[in-house]
């Protein structure tokens, strides 16, 4: 079946560094792929999310690049913020078919940012 | 912005004791999600429902889970017979379409069972 693999957190650093926050996959088919945050005490809301090989989703100073070849959606920023610290989830849906759209997570990287 | 709302925001109850979760979707969404989150765990897919039946559940929802949407506005999930490893926060999610649209989460419910 599908899943999704993230980088172990949690993951510390200080304002104004870069972050990369690693994620791959596994898919029968051609997935859609979606980086999701959870600000405390709040819900799932959506960062970003590319559909096919090669596009890139970006929002908030945030990107990543679908990578079929390496089955990777890694996330970066150029420079953090202490505003960014939440719990980042990695995500996949297969689309089409018989899929009604059930996302697969991955397990959350706890991003913990200092002034 | 529409946002997806649930309640209750936090529920105790007792093993074996029957709870409802309700949630409120986006109101012109057509498609509607329940996922859970044990405590340290995965993100995990129970059930989507589409046209007033189910379309698709996991291996967790079994004969305990059922959902049902009462009205044109409320999506609800049953747990007949509580057990103490249904203890999570439940999630519920709404699209405007399936598949890869994106879907929209509510702030949860933490349900506790003892």
């Amino acid at each position: 079946g599908d899943s999704v693999t993230q980088m172990e957190g949690p993951v510390t650093l200080s304002e104004e560094a870069f972050l990369t926050i690693n994620c791959t996959y596994t898919a029968t088919g051609y997935p859609s792929l979606f980086w999701y945050v959870q600000y405390p005490g709040e819900g799932l809301q959506l960062l970003l999310k590319a559909t096919k090989a090669d596009d890139k989703g970006s929002n908030k100073g945030f990107e990543a690049t679908y990578r079929k070849e390496t089955t990777s959606f890694h996330l970066e920023k150029g420079s953090v913020q202490v505003s960014d610290s939440a719990v980042y989830f990695c995500a996949l849906t297969e689309g089409g078919g018989t899929s009604y759209g059930k996302l697969t997570f991955g397990q959350g990287t706890i991003l913990t940012v200092h002034p | 912005e529409p946002e997806v709302t649930q309640t209750p925001s936090h529920q105790v109850t007792q093993m074996g004791q029957e709870v409802i979760l309700r949630c409120v979707p986006i109101s012109n969404h057509l498609y509607f999600y329940w996922y859970r989150q044990i405590l340290g765990q995965k993100v995990e897919f129970l059930v989507s429902f589409y046209n007033n039946e189910i379309s698709e559940k996991s291996e967790i929802f079994d004969d305990q889970f059922s959902v049902e949407r009462p009205d044109g506005s409320n999506f609800t999930l049953k747990i007949r017979s509580t057990k103490l490893e249904d203890s999570a926060m439940y999630f519920c999610a709404s699209s405007r379409q399936g598949a890869r649209e994106t879907q929209y989460f509510g702030p949860g419910t933490r349900l506790l069972v003892l």
